[in-house]
């Protein structure tokens, strides 16, 4: 079946630098990867996802690249501030074929270093 | 982006008894619901899908006679822990898709069976 990998497990950098988060599937058939942020003790909330026939989205200090080829996409988040410290998820879904299924990556845990 | 609520955030109860945990999308009619599990510092794991007016697809390993799931509507869904026991305290979170694949989240439910 599809698996989503993640990495790294943990990310900590300084205030007001970039943080790139990477993820592989491995089912060809994937066509949407969206990226989940959780705080602690919360609900994971969508902050950005793109589909197979885009290859990067972009909103705000966010952003999203997708490399269908080698089967792996990236979280970008620039200029990064104390709220973004957090746990990201990615995921990945065959749509209608897996009845909207996520598969989910393991998790990063963003530390922000002020 | 959409709105899903579940009911209640916390419940305590003692070992033997079920518990039911509302899952509603307040401002979209959801084709698909989905409960999963989250561990303390883990990814979530999908425990079953349903749609609505049929019968939860199951992970493997998840006991369907212990975890009731019911999908009365486009809106609801419940999932009923039945005789709990503690190992079956997590935290329980369920999230609606619509027709675009996109998933929302309720606020989770942290169960804690004594």
């Amino acid at each position: 079946g599809e698996n989503v990998e993640q990495h790294p497990s943990t990310l900590s950098v300084q205030e007001g630098d970039s943080a790139v988060i990477k993820c592989t599937y491995s089912d060809s058939a994937s066509n949407y990867f969206p990226w989940y942020k959780q705080e602690l003790g919360k609900r994971p909330q969508l902050i950005i996802d793109i589909r197979s026939n885009v290859g990067e989205k972009k909103d705000q200090r966010i952003a999203v690249t997708l490399n269908k080829t080698a089967k792996h996409f990236s979280l970008h988040i620039t200029e990064t501030q104390p709220e973004d410290s957090a746990v990201y998820f990615c995921a990945a879904s065959k749509g209608a074929d897996s009845n909207y299924q996520l598969i989910w990556g393991a998790g990063t845990k963003l530390i922000i270093k002020p | 982006g959409a709105v899903v609520s579940q009911h209640p955030s916390r419940v305590i109860c003692k070992s033997g008894t079920s518990v039911k945990i509302e899952c509603r999308s307040l401002d979209f009619q959801a084709t698909t619901m989905f409960w999963y599990r989250q561990f303390p510092k883990k990814s979530l794991m999908l425990m079953a899908t349903s749609n609505e007016g049929s019968k939860a697809t199951y992970e493997q390993g998840v006991e369907k006679d212990k975890f009731l799931i019911n999908h009365a509507s486009l809106t609801l869904s419940t999932l009923t822990v039945t005789s709990a026991h503690p190992e079956d305290s997590s935290f329980y979170i369920c999230s609606a898709s619509d027709y675009y694949n996109e998933q929302f989240f309720g606020p989770g439910t942290r169960l804690t069976v004594l």
